[in-house]
């Protein structure tokens, strides 16, 4: 049964740097045929795709139009992890951050395993 | 970028009573790539149906999906109280990667 653990803090001032990071149990970030995301949810932009990473062959990246100067996705293949950071933050970040993991071994895409989320307030 | 648009935006029903949840894109979905998830207040989204029509590890089969192209339905046949929540419509595919719809919530009457 795969599990996910977010961790990292939860309030920011304006400008700085977004850290969260999902650990792993039940499945490899290595994994061929799974993919793992970044979801914000906010009342104003409700569910939002922020970006994935998944390794097939390589390692691959992608990232939402609305925050792609601004995110990077990693792997850490070490600790069976990934991170998300989102750089210079605004109040309009604000949001409950989730890591999601979608099944891309099969026909289907979908979310089938989600961590508990964090609430990320900026507010200076 | 493909738009999902839920429809209603509340639904206020009655336990025993049926409810019928709409999605719909503004391009054609590949039905594949249509699922269904469910979201109680402080918890993350659950996943009901995938594939457009089936049903997720655990889901009873009182929630059944169905749709293609464009138009898609979540039915619940009968509501338990457990039922009201909001739900949400996810597709994938295209630019974004996946979209969201923005949620009808099933109310208790």
């Amino acid at each position: 049964q795969v599990q996910l653990q977010q961790s990292g803090p939860g309030l920011l001032k304006p400008s700085q740097t977004l850290s969260l990071t999902c650990a792993i149990s039940g499945d490899s970030v290595s994994s061929n045929s799974a993919a793992w995301n970044w979801i914000r949810q906010s009342p104003s932009r409700g569910l939002e795709w922020l970006g994935r990473t998944y390794y097939m062959s390589k390692w691959y990246n992608n990232y939402a139009v609305s925050v792609r100067s601004r995110i990077t996705i990693n792997p850490d293949t070490s600790k069976n992890q990934f991170s998300l950071q989102l750089n210079s933050v605004t109040p309009e970040d604000t949001a409950i951050y989730y890591c999601a993991r979608m099944d891309i071994g099969g026909a289907t895409r979908h979310f089938d395993n989600w961590g508990q989320g964090t609430l990320v307030t900026v507010s200076s | 970028e493909i738009v999902l648009t839920q429809s209603p935006g509340t639904l206020s029903l009655s336990p025993g009573e049926r409810a019928t949840l709409s999605c719909r894109a503004s391009q054609s979905v590949t039905s594949n790539y249509l699922a269904w998830y469910q979201q109680k207040p402080g918890q993350a989204p659950r996943l009901l149906i995938y594939g457009a029509s089936s049903r997720a590890t655990g889901i009873p089969d009182r929630f059944s999906g169905s749709g293609s192209g464009t138009d898609f339905t979540l039915n619940i046949s009968s509501l338990e109280p457990e039922d009201f929540a909001v739900y949400y419509c996810q597709q994938y595919g295209g630019s974004p990667v996946c979209s969201f719809g923005q949620g009808t919530k099933l109310e208790s009457k």
